[in-house]
């Protein structure tokens, strides 16, 4: 069965501190890979999507990268309101219906001034 | 613009009972999802509509779960004969457009809760 892993489940930085989330995946013929953001009792937001290996987005301090079988979400010198849940997921594959996602569980970020 | 709705926000009810939850997507996005989340845990995909027919309803748990869309708008999620084990935060998102890869917008969910 197809999976997405997501390390650390949390992570706990000082402002100022980069660090990077990882986001591993088993799909084959991946059509995309979406990082999303969540706040506490609130709907996910979206941040990027990534498509194909060697692609990189970039979004005020986040920084998003793919490779064939991950992707990490870097964040460089985070900010308090940073402190957020982020999740990633990966659509179907081609093989597969184009509007399953899976997602994984997510990281915890806290960021302390 | 206003963004995707969900209503109630919180709903409470009793093993046994049947409940809708509704869903009104972003004005002219035609796609529309279905997930759920129980307590920190990531979202599980349930359903997704193009238009108003789901291609693939493989996600839903079991046949108590069934979802419709009328008018490529406004979405229903009815579970039957609830059990505690559905208790979760069913969020609703819809996309611009159907097809492959475009980013999702998300509603702010309904938290049930079934005693």
């Amino acid at each position: 069965e197809d999976q997405v892993t997501q390390s650390p489940e949390a992570l706990r930085l000082q402002e100022g501190e980069s660090s990077s989330l990882n986001c591993s995946y088993t799909v084959s013929g991946l059509r995309g890979l979406f990082w999303y953001r969540q706040d506490p009792g609130k709907g996910p937001e979206f941040l990027f999507t990534l498509y194909s290996a060697g692609e990189e987005k970039e979004k005020e301090r986040l920084k998003a990268t793919l490779t064939k079988k991950e992707s990490f979400l870097h964040i460089t010198a985070p900010k308090p309101e940073d402190s957020a849940t982020y999740l990633c997921a990966v659509q179907a594959p081609e093989t597969d219906s184009w509007g399953k996602f899976q997602f994984g569980a997510g990281t915890q970020v806290v960021v302390t001034p | 613009g206003a963004g995707v709705s969900q209503s109630p926000s919180n709903k409470v009810t009793e093993k046994g009972k049947d409940v809708e939850l509704r869903c009104d997507p972003i004005s002219g996005h035609t796609a529309l999802y279905w997930y759920r989340q129980s307590l920190g845990q990531g979202l599980e995909f349930l359903i997704y509509f193009q238009g108003n027919s789901a291609p693939d309803k493989s996600g839903l748990p079991s046949d108590r779960f069934s979802a419709e869309r009328t008018g490529g708008s406004v979405s229903t999620l009815t579970i039957q004969r609830t059990q505690q084990e559905d208790s979760a935060v069913y969020l609703c998102a819809s996309s611009q457009f159907s097809g492959p890869s475009y980013e999702q917008y998300f509603g702010p969910g309904t938290r049930l809760t079934v005693t």
